[in-house]
C-alpha cells in the first residue's frame, strides 16, 4: 500500500535560519502532495501543494521541491521565525506522513 | 469568516459508553471528512461523505459510525469507546472532493476515555 514518511522527527533551528523538512513516499504513481502545518491544539493548516508534473513550487517564504526519481519531496522555509514552530506533515492526497516537529529558537 | 467548527473541543467519556462528536461548516463544501489523530502520530482518515454518499476506509473499525443530516453538519459516533480510541478527532471539508483540492480542517475534539 501507499506510505508517506518523514526522515527526522524533530528539527531544531535558530531564528533567521533556513529550514528544510524532508519526506519520502513509496508509490511512484503518486501525483499530488501537500504540506501541512499543525500547531499545538489546532487542526492541520494547508501550506503549499505540488503536482507531479512540477519539480518546484514557491509560496511566501516556503518552497516545495519534488524529486520523482528518488520519490522524495522537501519543504524549505526561508528565514524561519518562532511562529513557524509546529509539526509539519507531508501528505499524498488524503494519506499523511509521520510528521516532523520544527523547533525555532530565538 | 467561513470555517469548520468542532464541538466540544474536549470530550470525556467512559469505557463502553456511546459518544458523539460534532462538526459543522459554513463553507458550503460538498465533502466532509473525519480523521483520527493519536498522540504524536499523523492524522488517519476514518471516512468521508461526498454530499450524502458515505465512503468508509477499509480499516476503519465498525465501532465508528458517521451521520450527515445536511450539508452543514456531520457527526462521528463511537458506539463503544475503548481506551485505544482516546485521540484527537479532526473534521475537514473540501469543495468537491477532487484529489487535487485543498482540505480545510477544524480545530479537533480531543476525546478522553476513562
Amino acid at each position: 500500500g501507499e506510505s508517506v514518511g518523514l526522515h527526522l522527527p524533530t528539527l531544531s533551528v535558530q531564528e533567521g535560519d533556513n529550514s528544510i523538512i524532508n519526506c519520502a513516499y513509496s508509490n511512484s504513481a503518486s501525483d499530488y502532495f501537500i504540506w501541512y502545518k499543525q500547531e499545538s491544539g489546532k487542526g492541520p493548516q494547508f501550506i503549499i501543494d505540488i503536482r507531479s508534473n512540477m519539480d518546484k513550487r514557491q509560496g511566501q517564504r516556503v518552497t516545495v521541491l519534488l524529486n520523482k526519481t528518488v520519490k522524495h519531496l522537501s519543504l524549505q522555509i526561508a528565514a524561519t521565525q518562532p511562529g513557524d514552530s509546529a509539526v509539519y506533515f507531508c501528505a499524498e492526497k488524503l494519506v499523511f506522513g509521520t510528521g516532523t516537529r520544527l523547533l525555532v529558537s530565538p | 469568516d467561513a470555517m469548520v467548527i468542532q464541538n466540544p473541543r474536549y470530550q470525556v467519556t467512559q469505557f463502553g459508553k456511546p459518544v458523539t462528536l460534532s462538526c459543522s461548516q459554513t463553507l458550503n463544501h460538498n465533502v466532509m471528512y473525519w480523521y483520527q489523530q493519536k498522540s504524536s502520530q499523523a492524522p488517519k482518515l476514518l471516512f468521508h461523505y461526498y454530499d450524502k454518499d458515505f465512503n468508509n476506509e477499509a480499516d476503519t473499525p465498525d465501532n465508528f459510525q458517521s451521520r450527515r443530516p445536511n450539508t452543514s453538519f456531520c457527526f462521528l459516533d463511537i458506539r463503544s469507546p475503548g481506551l485505544g480510541d482516546a485521540a484527537m478527532y479532526l473534521c475537514a471539508t473540501s469543495r468537491r472532493g477532487l484529489p487535487q483540492e485543498t482540505q480545510y480542517f477544524g480545530p479537533g475534539t480531543r476525546l478522553l476515555v476513562l
